[in-house]
This record gives C-alpha cells, structure tokens and sequence, in this order.
C-alpha cells in the first residue's frame, strides 16, 4: 500500500535552516508529482512546493519563494524541502502528498506531518 | 496566483443534506479536488476530476461545478462527516496549487 512517511521536523531558531524528508514506499515513485503543503497550528491547508515526477520543474508559493527548495532522489523514494531563512510564520506541521494520477491538483494519499517550530 | 473562498462554517441535521461551496477565478477553467480533515489527522481526498470518489469514499459524497463555484455534496450527512472540508485547484497561471480557507461543517 501507498506509505508517505514525512521526518525532519523539529524546533529551529529564526534565521536557522532545516531539511525535511518524505519517504515514499508502494507506488512507482519516479512516475509521479510530489507536493509539500503546511498548516499553522489552527489555521487552514497552504500549498508549499511541488516537484515534478522527473525533477525538472518546481514551483513555489510566493511566501517560500527562494527560501525554500525542493528535490527529489528516485534512487531512494525520497522528496525533501529544504527550508532556509525561517521565519516564525514558517511554524507549521507540513505534510508531504501525492499526485493523482492526471490529476496534478489532486492529492490522493499524504503522510502524516511533521511540525516544524520556528521560536528563538 | 488566484484565491478560493469558502464558508467558515457549515451546519447540517444529522440525515439532511449539505452542500459546501468554494469559489474562484481559476474554477472557470480547472475542476476543484475536495479533502476532509478530522482533528489530529492528515487530509482525505474525497472528490476530484468532474465527480471522482476515491476508493473507499462513501457516494454520498458528490461534486460539481458551474461558472466560478465547485460544490461538494454530502446527501445523508452522518455523523462521521462532522469535520473541515477544503476544496483546492490549479491557479490561473496552472503552475501553482491554492487552497481554499476551510469549511467547518457541523453535524448537528
């Protein structure tokens, strides 16, 4: 079965990086998109980035825009976010997702978050 | 990037019928995909495409659109469907995703 297993998370000082990981398992990890979307604590789902299934387009939201990369290595079924620069607002848990199939704004399974604190 | 507007909160009779509304620029050209979220818990997908249940997604739940307003319908509301409901799509551009602010729907 579909297993997206997000870690990385943890409490950073403003300012300070941290790279987050999603670990895919159960489905051909090469053939899909792969997005990152977060949600403050009591606040509503924001798209973050997505990655194409072949790595050669990324896009980002305006609030992470050239703080925030993503990659993917295929070798390992793995997608992570790199996240440089952060800022309290950053604070969220942030859940790893998958494409649907011919649906690329159709997130059919995601992981189960990791929270990220950004607190001096 | 375009911006997707829902409802706050949304209350229903156990049994009756809801619908959740989200609206949008964008929705003229892109389907919206529909996610429920129980407290302490990852999103579900639960319409995208035109119609589309995921697998295990019961059919009472049911999706539309028309203009710039996606709806989701649940027909029979129970109360396992008391949670919030974001509906997402494509922004004008189609390179960006943007999500909707979130219904609250009560099952009263």
């Amino acid at each position: 079965q579909v297993q997206l297993v997000e870690s990385g998370g943890g409490v950073v000082q403003p300012g300070r990086s941290l790279r987050l990981s999603c670990a895919a398992s159960g489905f051909t990890f090469s053939s899909y998109g792969m997005h990152w979307v977060r949600q403050a604590p009591g606040k509503g789902l924001e798209w973050v980035a997505v990655i194409s299934f072949d790595g050669s387009n990324k896009y980002y939201a305006d609030s992470v825009k050239g703080r925030f990369t993503v990659s993917r290595d295929s070798s390992k079924n793995t997608f992570y976010l790199q996240m440089n620069s952060l800022r309290v607002e950053d604070t969220a848990v942030y859940y790893c997702a998958k494409d649907r199939s011919g649906y690329p704004h159709s997130f059919d399974y995601w992981g189960q978050g990791t929270l990220v604190t950004v607190s001096s | 990037s375009s911006e997707l507007t829902q409802d706050p909160a949304v209350s229903v009779a156990l049994g009756q019928t809801v619908r959740i509304t989200c609206q949008g620029d964008s929705l003229r050209r892109y389907y919206a995909s529909w996610y429920q979220q129980k407290p302490g818990q990852a999103p579900v997908l639960v319409i995208y495409g035109k119609n589309n249940r995921p697998s295990g997604i019961p059919d009472r739940f049911s999706g539309s659109s028309s203009g710039n307003t996606a709806s989701l319908t649940i027909t029979g509301a129970q109360a396992e469907d008391e949670a919030d409901y974001y509906c997402n799509s494509r922004d004008s551009s189609g390179n960006y995703v943007v999500f909707g602010g979130g219904t609250k729907l009560t099952v009263l």
